[in-house]
């Protein structure tokens, strides 16, 4: 098993453009989770889906979009990138609730100028 | 306010030394509680998830204790090695239903030194 994949590893943004983080899970998970961590930070939660078709907000969602159209792929979107995004952002699932272990992505590096 | 706060903040310690991280928190209600190790320009890895009946938890060299009376966690690590050097992130989960929440700290990065 792969687990969790994330594509890219590292883009560079110029304000304003749009881009799409993807993120893949093989161990038939329903939970899928995208973090953001910035230097010297927790991480926090942006969107979350609890199955293919359901998706809801977290700590941090405006600016970003989700999608969950399989139980593999949840997709970020960004519209409209910001200096403030600037961040690592990572995904990750679980096989149930948020009380069971979370499995983490390599994670995408995002620089926004 | 939920949080979660670690210490010390960075932490450098001689190879095949002995160290112990800590970690206060103030959620509620309170549903477990999870060490995670985080090297370098990787995800988070589980090391330990501990529920409010449990007062201790090992995994290899890590023991992880929780007090749920004092709102405390720790993270032990015996005899460091030098691919221990990462940061090390407390997770206190809120709540009891599906949509309970993650409360992360911000980190304890650890140096094992030569």
């Amino acid at each position: 098993n792969a687990g969790v994949t994330q594509t890219p590893k590292f883009r560079i943004l110029k304000i304003g453009q749009s881009m799409t983080l993807q993120c893949t899970q093989d161990m038939n998970h329903n939970y899928m989770y995208w973090y953001r961590q910035d230097p010297g930070m927790g991480l926090k939660l942006i969107y979350y889906s609890v199955g293919a078709g359901i998706t809801d907000k977290g700590e941090v969602p405006n600016g970003y979009n989700v999608s969950r159209s399989t139980t593999e792929d949840f997709p970020l979107r960004l519209e409209l990138a910001a200096p403030s995004q600037t961040s690592v952002y990572f995904c990750a699932s679980s096989p149930g609730q948020f009380r069971e272990t979370q499995y983490f992505g390599p994670g995408t590096r995002l620089l926004v100028l | 306010k939920n949080q979660v706060e670690q210490s010390p903040q960075s932490l450098i310690i001689l190879e095949g030394k002995n160290c112990t991280l800590q970690c206060n928190y103030t959620v509620s209600p309170f549903s477990n509680l999870r060490w995670y190790k985080q090297d370098t320009g990787r995800g988070p890895v589980s090391l330990t998830i501990m529920t409010f009946s449990e007062n201790t938890k090992s995994n290899g060299r890590y023991t992880a204790t929780l007090d749920a009376d004092t709102k405390q966690s720790s993270l032990h690590i015996t005899a460091s090695q030098l691919s221990d050097s990462a940061s090390y992130i407390c997770v206190v989960s809120a709540g009891s239903s599906n949509t309970g929440k993650l409360i992360f700290g911000q980190g304890t990065t650890l140096q094992v030194k030569p």
